[in-house]
């Protein structure tokens, strides 16, 4: 069965540039999106067809894709970015990639 | 804009059946951009997909839970639903409802934590 892979965790020092990868033989034909998650609230969208932004979301959050991995990308990272993150794809199936902890520090 | 809303009991009996409902407002849940679903996520844990639905009554499961998962929909009270079969412990979390357009989730509810224990 196809599988995301995010890495589990990822640190940043304020003001400098996160990536977070996701993995997976169905992002070859595949969109990506992402979402932001903080405690105790519903995902939220950031990214969608691998680099579109809605334009409620900052423009310091931004997507890419190639071959099979996905890239979120948060330019001058803030503490208010801490939050989990997660990948997705579609085909007849939803997968989501298991979650990347952001840590701002 | 639209919204999303669960509802439905937050504790639930091993063996038993869990039923959720989602209400749309803000547009129809007739509109034919859209798919419907239910996202869950276990306490500590990531999201997992539980299925998808058109309004005309498509569905689509999560393979590792089709066997215990049925999704409906009532175009007239702008509402979908969820029911799964023989619950466990492990079935403990939050539920979401999701709009999904095209690849991406764009709305989703504010969750409902669901509660497996006798």
């Amino acid at each position: 069965s196809y599988e995301l892979t995010q890495p589990p965790s990822v640190s940043v020092s304020p003001g400098q540039t996160a990536f977070i990868t996701c993995s997976g033989e169905t992002l070859n034909d595949k969109f990506a999106s992402w979402y932001q998650q903080k405690p105790g609230q519903s995902p939220r969208l950031l990214i969608y067809q691998d680099d579109k932004r809605p334009s409620s979301i900052p423009e310091r959050f931004s997507g890419s894709s190639s071959g099979n991995t996905a890239t979120l990308t948060i330019s001058g990272a803030q503490a208010m970015d801490e939050a989990a993150y997660y990948c997705q794809a579609w085909d007849t199936s939803t997968l989501f990639g298991g979650g990347t902890k952001l840590t701002v520090l | 804009q639209l919204q999303l809303q669960e509802s439905g009991p937050g504790l639930v009996k091993p063996s038993g059946t869990l039923s959720l409902t989602c209400t749309v407002s803000g547009g129809s849940i007739s509109n034919a951009f859209y798919f419907w679903g239910w996202i869950r996520q276990a306490p500590g844990r990531g999201l997992e997909w539980i299925g998808n639905m058109f309004f005309d009554g498509a569905t689509y499961y999560n393979p590792s839970l089709q066997s215990r998962v049925t999704l409906s929909v009532d175009t007239s009270r702008d509402q979908f639903s969820l029911k799964l079969s023989s619950v466990t412990a492990a079935d403990t979390g939050v539920y979401y409802c999701a709009a999904k357009r095209g690849s991406y989730y764009d709305f989703w509810g504010q969750g409902l934590l669901i509660t497996v224990a006798s």
